[in-house]
Protein backbone atom coordinates (compact mmCIF):
# COMPACT_ATOMS: atom_id res chain seq x y z
CA UNK A 1 0.00 0.00 0.00
CA UNK A 2 1.14 3.41 -0.71
CA UNK A 3 1.54 6.08 1.83
CA UNK A 4 -0.27 8.84 -0.28
CA UNK A 5 -2.94 7.57 -2.72
CA UNK A 6 -4.21 9.77 -5.27
CA UNK A 7 -6.53 9.40 -8.38
CA UNK A 8 -4.56 9.77 -11.02
CA UNK A 9 -7.58 10.94 -13.53
CA UNK A 10 -7.47 12.14 -15.99
CA UNK A 11 -10.33 14.78 -14.88
CA UNK A 12 -12.42 17.13 -17.06
CA UNK A 13 -14.56 19.90 -16.47
CA UNK A 14 -15.95 22.66 -18.51
CA UNK A 15 -14.81 26.29 -17.70
CA UNK A 16 -16.56 27.69 -13.89
CA UNK A 17 -16.56 24.19 -12.68
CA UNK A 18 -16.15 23.35 -8.85
CA UNK A 19 -13.04 21.22 -9.44
CA UNK A 20 -12.33 18.78 -6.27
CA UNK A 21 -9.10 16.88 -5.67
CA UNK A 22 -8.65 14.45 -2.95
CA UNK A 23 -6.08 12.46 -1.23
CA UNK A 24 -5.43 9.92 1.34
CA UNK A 25 -2.48 9.11 3.40
CA UNK A 26 -1.62 5.96 5.82
CA UNK A 27 0.60 7.47 8.78
CA UNK A 28 -0.09 9.99 11.40
CA UNK A 29 3.16 11.06 11.55
CA UNK A 30 2.41 13.34 8.63
CA UNK A 31 1.46 16.69 10.12
CA UNK A 32 1.93 18.97 7.63
CA UNK A 33 0.25 18.94 3.62
CA UNK A 34 1.09 20.60 0.63
CA UNK A 35 -0.67 20.98 -3.01
CA UNK A 36 1.76 21.30 -5.69
CA UNK A 37 0.88 22.49 -9.68
CA UNK A 38 2.57 20.92 -12.36
CA UNK A 39 2.90 22.06 -16.47
CA UNK A 40 3.95 19.55 -18.81
CA UNK A 41 7.76 19.47 -18.78
CA UNK A 42 8.15 21.72 -15.70
CA UNK A 43 8.90 21.00 -12.45
CA UNK A 44 6.02 21.31 -9.81
CA UNK A 45 5.02 24.31 -8.01
CA UNK A 46 3.99 24.93 -4.51
CA UNK A 47 0.12 26.29 -4.14
CA UNK A 48 -1.03 25.99 -0.85
CA UNK A 49 0.84 24.67 2.57
CA UNK A 50 -1.45 23.73 5.38
CA UNK A 51 -0.03 22.36 9.18
CA UNK A 52 -3.76 21.77 10.73
CA UNK A 53 -6.99 20.36 10.19
CA UNK A 54 -9.74 22.50 8.69
CA UNK A 55 -9.71 24.92 5.50
CA UNK A 56 -6.93 27.32 4.32
CA UNK A 57 -7.93 29.39 1.66
CA UNK A 58 -5.76 31.51 -1.00
CA UNK A 59 -7.57 32.97 -3.91
CA UNK A 60 -9.69 30.63 -6.22
CA UNK A 61 -8.17 27.67 -3.96
CA UNK A 62 -9.01 26.18 -0.97
CA UNK A 63 -6.99 23.32 0.80
CA UNK A 64 -8.58 21.18 3.25
CA UNK A 65 -7.13 18.98 6.06
CA UNK A 66 -8.89 16.24 7.85
CA UNK A 67 -6.25 14.53 10.03
CA UNK A 68 -9.30 12.21 11.83
CA UNK A 69 -9.75 10.45 8.53
CA UNK A 70 -6.61 11.34 7.00
CA UNK A 71 -8.03 12.91 3.98
CA UNK A 72 -7.11 16.04 2.10
CA UNK A 73 -8.44 17.89 -0.29
CA UNK A 74 -8.00 20.87 -2.93
CA UNK A 75 -11.25 22.96 -4.30
CA UNK A 76 -10.96 25.14 -6.91
CA UNK A 77 -13.48 27.62 -7.98
CA UNK A 78 -14.16 29.05 -10.94
CA UNK A 79 -12.13 27.09 -13.01
CA UNK A 80 -10.02 28.29 -15.94
CA UNK A 81 -8.41 26.81 -18.87
CA UNK A 82 -4.88 28.09 -17.48
CA UNK A 83 -5.86 25.88 -14.43
CA UNK A 84 -5.57 22.49 -17.16
CA UNK A 85 -2.22 20.47 -15.06
CA UNK A 86 -1.42 17.91 -12.77
CA UNK A 87 -2.17 18.33 -9.33
CA UNK A 88 0.09 16.85 -6.62
CA UNK A 89 -0.23 16.22 -3.26
CA UNK A 90 1.90 16.27 -0.57
CA UNK A 91 3.04 15.25 3.02
CA UNK A 92 5.69 15.41 5.22
CA UNK A 93 6.72 14.13 8.55
CA UNK A 94 7.32 15.92 11.05
CA UNK A 95 9.78 14.02 12.91
CA UNK A 96 11.88 13.03 9.69
CA UNK A 97 11.09 15.75 7.04
CA UNK A 98 10.41 13.27 4.88
CA UNK A 99 8.14 14.28 1.98
CA UNK A 100 6.23 11.88 0.12
CA UNK A 101 3.95 12.68 -2.83
CA UNK A 102 0.62 11.18 -4.44
CA UNK A 103 0.14 9.95 -7.89
CA UNK A 104 -1.26 13.37 -9.39
CA UNK A 105 -4.53 13.91 -10.79
CA UNK A 106 -4.45 15.44 -14.76
CA UNK A 107 -6.78 18.39 -14.64
CA UNK A 108 -8.11 19.35 -18.08
CA UNK A 109 -10.88 22.31 -17.81
CA UNK A 110 -12.32 22.95 -21.17
CA UNK A 111 -13.13 26.69 -22.71
CA UNK B 1 14.39 35.28 -7.35
CA UNK B 2 15.44 32.56 -5.08
CA UNK B 3 15.39 29.15 -6.97
CA UNK B 4 16.61 25.70 -7.44
CA UNK B 5 18.43 25.32 -10.23
CA UNK B 6 19.28 21.75 -11.87
CA UNK B 7 21.95 21.33 -14.74
CA UNK B 8 22.02 19.79 -17.11
CA UNK B 9 18.36 20.70 -18.56
CA UNK B 10 18.70 17.33 -20.70
CA UNK B 11 20.96 14.98 -20.97
CA UNK B 12 20.85 11.63 -23.81
CA UNK B 13 23.64 9.39 -23.29
CA UNK B 14 24.61 5.90 -24.15
CA UNK B 15 23.91 2.83 -21.62
CA UNK B 16 26.62 2.17 -19.40
CA UNK B 17 28.01 5.57 -19.52
CA UNK B 18 28.01 7.76 -16.14
CA UNK B 19 25.59 10.68 -15.63
CA UNK B 20 26.08 13.47 -12.77
CA UNK B 21 23.14 15.86 -12.27
CA UNK B 22 23.57 19.01 -10.38
CA UNK B 23 21.18 20.91 -7.98
CA UNK B 24 22.19 24.34 -6.10
CA UNK B 25 19.19 24.96 -3.55
CA UNK B 26 18.09 28.06 -2.34
CA UNK B 27 20.44 30.22 -0.37
CA UNK B 28 19.14 28.93 3.56
CA UNK B 29 17.57 26.25 2.78
CA UNK B 30 19.12 23.24 4.46
CA UNK B 31 17.04 20.11 3.27
CA UNK B 32 17.75 18.94 0.12
CA UNK B 33 15.58 16.49 -1.72
CA UNK B 34 16.27 13.79 -4.85
CA UNK B 35 13.29 12.98 -6.93
CA UNK B 36 12.51 10.89 -9.99
CA UNK B 37 9.23 10.85 -12.19
CA UNK B 38 7.91 8.64 -14.27
CA UNK B 39 4.67 8.46 -16.08
CA UNK B 40 4.54 4.79 -14.15
CA UNK B 41 5.65 5.39 -10.81
CA UNK B 42 5.11 9.25 -10.88
CA UNK B 43 7.63 11.52 -8.31
CA UNK B 44 9.51 9.19 -6.26
CA UNK B 45 11.66 10.11 -3.43
CA UNK B 46 15.17 8.59 -3.70
CA UNK B 47 17.11 10.37 -1.13
CA UNK B 48 17.25 13.86 1.16
CA UNK B 49 19.80 15.72 2.91
CA UNK B 50 19.64 18.04 6.09
CA UNK B 51 22.50 20.11 6.96
CA UNK B 52 24.41 18.31 4.12
CA UNK B 53 23.71 15.28 5.99
CA UNK B 54 22.10 12.35 4.27
CA UNK B 55 18.90 11.44 6.13
CA UNK B 56 17.25 9.15 4.13
CA UNK B 57 18.18 6.97 1.06
CA UNK B 58 16.19 4.18 1.03
CA UNK B 59 14.23 5.29 -2.07
CA UNK B 60 17.87 4.92 -4.92
CA UNK B 61 19.38 1.84 -5.83
CA UNK B 62 22.37 1.48 -3.84
CA UNK B 63 24.44 -0.45 -6.48
CA UNK B 64 24.25 2.14 -9.51
CA UNK B 65 23.49 5.42 -7.86
CA UNK B 66 25.04 8.05 -5.48
CA UNK B 67 24.14 11.49 -4.00
CA UNK B 68 26.09 13.76 -2.28
CA UNK B 69 26.21 17.64 -0.85
CA UNK B 70 29.94 18.13 -0.93
CA UNK B 71 28.85 22.14 0.23
CA UNK B 72 26.19 23.92 0.54
CA UNK B 73 25.57 25.00 -2.39
CA UNK B 74 25.70 21.87 -4.35
CA UNK B 75 24.07 18.49 -4.56
CA UNK B 76 25.08 15.69 -6.95
CA UNK B 77 23.20 12.51 -7.90
CA UNK B 78 25.36 10.04 -9.71
CA UNK B 79 24.52 7.35 -12.15
CA UNK B 80 26.95 5.17 -12.54
CA UNK B 81 26.78 2.48 -14.74
CA UNK B 82 23.35 4.20 -16.42
CA UNK B 83 20.73 1.48 -18.06
CA UNK B 84 17.47 2.45 -20.27
CA UNK B 85 15.47 1.77 -17.41
CA UNK B 86 17.22 5.02 -15.69
CA UNK B 87 15.33 7.53 -18.52
CA UNK B 88 13.12 10.06 -16.05
CA UNK B 89 12.85 12.87 -14.96
CA UNK B 90 15.11 14.12 -11.98
CA UNK B 91 14.01 16.75 -10.06
CA UNK B 92 15.86 18.33 -6.87
CA UNK B 93 13.79 20.46 -4.04
CA UNK B 94 15.30 22.17 -1.07
CA UNK B 95 13.83 23.18 1.63
CA UNK B 96 13.66 23.85 5.56
CA UNK B 97 13.35 21.53 8.07
CA UNK B 98 9.34 20.95 7.99
CA UNK B 99 8.43 23.60 5.51
CA UNK B 100 7.10 24.02 2.15
CA UNK B 101 9.91 22.31 -0.55
CA UNK B 102 10.45 24.17 -3.91
CA UNK B 103 11.50 22.80 -6.54
CA UNK B 104 14.09 22.73 -9.80
CA UNK B 105 12.81 22.73 -13.79
CA UNK B 106 14.05 19.07 -13.41
CA UNK B 107 17.12 16.93 -15.66
CA UNK B 108 15.19 14.99 -18.26
CA UNK B 109 17.27 11.87 -18.71
CA UNK B 110 17.19 9.47 -21.95
CA UNK B 111 19.61 6.48 -21.70
CA UNK B 112 20.06 4.61 -25.41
Amino acid sequence: QKEVEQDPGPLSVPEGAIVSLNCTYSNSAFQYFMWYRQYSRKGPELLMYTYSSGNKEDGRFTAQVDKSSKYISLFIRDSQPSDSATYLCAVRSGNTGKLIFGQGTTLQVKP
Amino acid sequence: DARVTQTPRDKVTEMGQEVTMRCQPILGHNTVFWYRQTMMQGLELLAYFRNRAPLDDSGMPKDRFSAEMPDATLATLKIQPSEPRDSAVYFCASGIRTGEAFFGQGTRLTVV
